[in-house]
């Protein structure tokens, strides 16, 4: 199947905690992944990508783990602040003589202060 | 930073109606997608675009719907009757490549069918 899924809908985190967002996928094929953030009435932000020949991308404050004998992908958030509220998806980049991106349910980040 | 620009922000309809959303995406960008996001719902993928034609496209992107790029900077999603179940934020992407890169979003368009 072609199917990208969350394991927890919401996350809540206290200001400054570092934040852990999980994601599977099921298409074994998929050689590239992205993280994308969405804030309310927004459309989605890139916010990392990782290719299959890799394991582990950080970028800043972000780092996207990858895990491809159990088809599992994470992004890490350190040092979590209150603009990191938002919705993040996890996305699958498939190309089967086509080009598309397929998105996970979403997680929501709370941060508390 | 370059920006993908979607106009209108917000659309209202009557059912049975013709609706067309406009994107203007980057202007280096060779590959475009229109995506939607019913209320609280993930993103679902509709269409992709590159090199003047459909280059892949989902279930939901039935024969109501049709993309154009009228000119070298618009990209048009066209419905031709509108369904209240059209209802949905409508998102226009581009990128670079047509795997592996990332997409940029436009701020999409509210389309509320009534």
């Amino acid at each position: 199947g072609e199917s990208v899924g969350l394991h927890l809908p919401t996350l809540s985190v206290q200001e400054g905690d570092n934040s852990i967002i999980n994601c599977a996928y099921s298409n074994s094929a998929s050689d590239y992944f992205i993280w994308y953030k969405q804030e309310s009435g927004k459309g989605p932000q890139f916010i990392i990508d990782i290719r299959s020949n890799m394991d582990k991308r950080q970028g800043q404050r972000v780092t996207v783990l990858l895990n491809k004998t159990v088809k599992h992908l994470s992004l890490q958030i350190a040092a979590t602040q209150p603009g990191d509220s938002a919705v993040y998806f996890c996305a699958e980049n498939l190309k089967r003589g086509g080009f598309k991106t397929i998105f996970g349910a979403g997680t929501r980040l709370f941060v508390k202060a | 930073e370059p920006e993908v620009t979607q106009t209108p922000s917000h659309q209202v309809t009557q059912m049975g109606q013709e609706v067309i959303l406009r994107c203007v995406p980057i202007s280096n960008h060779l590959y475009f997608y229109w995506y939607r996001q019913i209320l609280g719902q993930k993103v679902e993928f509709l269409v992709s675009f590159y090199n003047n034609e459909i280059s892949e496209k989902s279930e939901i992107f039935d024969d109501q719907f049709s993309v154009e790029r009228p000119d070298g900077s618009n990209f048009t999603l066209k419905i031709r009757s509108t369904k209240l179940e059209d209802s949905a934020m409508y998102f226009c992407a581009s990128s670079s490549g047509g795997t592996g890169y990332g997409y940029t979003f436009g701020s999409g368009t509210r389309l509320t069918v009534v």
